[in-house]
């Protein structure tokens, strides 16, 4: 159990275009969901952190403006690069937890985005 | 931020005992002490936590230092499918907010 999906898992596109990317629960209900970056050779950077239904919380220095995130419902959140530059290349990955005690996230299995 | 230190990468051989060190000097009381390992170009898995007693699971043993500035993930066999970058992550905040501060991880290499 506790499954979480990415879709797609790798995309190129062109400079100044957008790219949506998906992240599913596919076997429990998330409440919250966390959407991370890692540049190769890197650790994992928090974005942000996405509770359904509500605003997502961006982390000091991470643009809003740019990486747009939803959260409609208890099993999707979504993270919309918009107008992509090739800086933004990079693995992002999305966690999903349930319930407001448990302790661990599941990750999904990234999404690997190349800006040309 | 609360951060944590790791060394950058170790080597062990097959079937032998692997003790993978994390300092957290900053940990706060309410800090649960997580770990996780990554595979390239896959999402981390969960590995174990704690808070302040020792624990074992299936996968590994984490040793957590008294004082809780320090922890080690304790592999008792390690096989090849166990290479991968670990991470030592300090779980800040109250339940229904917290979130991971990933370290700079260890590069785990196995010698069969």
């Amino acid at each position: 159990g506790a499954v979480v999906s990415q879709h797609p898992s790798w995309v190129i596109c062109k400079s100044g275009t957008s790219v949506k990317i998906e992240c599913r629960s596919l076997d429990f209900q998330a409440t919250t969901m966390f959407w991370y970056r890692q540049f190769p050779k890197q650790s994992l950077m928090l974005m942000a952190t996405s509770n359904e239904g509500s605003k997502a919380t961006y982390e000091q220095g991470v643009e809003k403006d740019k990486f747009l995130i939803n959260h409609a419902s208890l099993t999707l959140s979504t993270l919309t690069v918009t107008s992509a530059h090739p800086e933004d290349s990079s693995f992002y990955i999305c966690s999903a937890r349930y319930g407001q005690g448990v302790n661990e996230q599941y990750f999904g299995p990234g999404t690997r985005l190349t800006v040309t | 931020d609360a951060k944590t230190t790791q060394p950058n990468s170790m080597e062990s051989n097959e079937e032998e005992p692997v003790h993978l060190p994390c300092n957290h000097s900053t940990i706060s009381g309410t800090d649960y002490i997580h770990w996780y390992r990554q595979l390239p170009s896959q999402g981390p898995e969960y590995v174990i936590h704690g808070l302040t007693s020792n624990v074992n699971n299936r996968m590994a043993s984490l040793a957590i230092a008294e004082d809780r500035k320090s922890s080690t993930l304790i592999l008792h066999r390690a096989t090849l499918r166990d290479a991968a970058v670990y991470y030592c992550i300090l779980r800040r905040g109250t339940s229904g907010t917290y979130k991971y501060i990933f370290g700079t991880g260890t590069r785990l290499k196995v010698l069969a």
